[in-house]
């Protein structure tokens, strides 16, 4: 089975920095993906890491580390509207059969002014 | 990435009845997925469908509660049967967009039983 942690909430101001952790345990490891939900909406893709390494779109950045089963998404000069959920999802190899994505509790973040 | 038309969007329904929600991808898909958002919660896959065989359902979750058909590589069905308060939920349709743009989701389906 998947064991999927990252934080419950975070507050942060706006123009600051947040980071948010997850760690997994999976056994068969297909990449790991970040979605941002807004309340009432359904999730958005953000980023997609599947080697070790940091990736950097805009003010999002998402960092990989397979042997140690971590990853962390990173939000850089915090605007209101990024008040939101954000989901950390691992990607598991089913073999034949394809992809499964399992998700994370999610991460509600709050962008104080 | 693949667009998903996902309906009805939100329904109120009597407990003990049955609700059929359907997604349309606008290609071929092999694999389709169902997943459950609780308030508050985060998603919780449900079963993965894939044409021509029957759906997988994850730990938890039942064939007789949460038929779904595929009956091609663009279309399923869930059906949450025998519904009880404990069902409302939003229910959710993804599908694996090529070139790792991540999967794409329907709009979601808001169900509240009464």
């Amino acid at each position: 089975g998947q064991n999927i942690d990252q934080p419950t909430e975070m507050t942060a101001t706006e123009g600051a920095i947040v980071q948010i952790n997850c760690t997994y345990q999976t056994s068969g490891f297909n990449g790991l993906f970040w979605y941002q939900q807004h309340a009432g909406e359904a999730p958005t893709f953000l980023s997609y890491n599947v080697l070790d390494g940091l990736e950097e779109k805009g003010r999002f950045s998402s960092f990989l580390s397979r042997s140690k089963g971590y990853s962390y998404l990173l939000l850089k000069e915090l605007q209101m509207k990024d008040s939101a959920s954000y989901l950390c999802a691992v990607r598991d190899r089913l073999g034949a059969a394809g992809n499964k994505l399992t998700f994370g509790g999610g991460t509600r973040v709050l962008v104080k002014p | 990435s693949a667009v998903i038309s996902q309906k009805p969007s939100r329904d109120i329904c009597q407990r003990g009845t049955s609700l059929t929600i359907q997604c349309q991808v606008d290609s071929q898909v092999t694999m389709m997925f169902w997943y459950r958002q609780q308030p508050g919660q985060s998603l919780t896959l449900i079963a993965t469908a894939n044409q021509g065989s029957e759906a997988t359902y994850e730990s938890g979750f039942v064939i007789d509660k949460f038929p779904i058909s595929r009956p091609n590589l663009t279309f399923s069905t869930l059906t949450v049967s025998n519904m009880s308060p404990e069902d409302s939920s939003i229910y959710l349709c993804s599908v694996d967009s090529p070139g790792n743009f991540g999967y794409t989701f329907g709009s979601g389906t808001r169900l509240t039983v009464v």
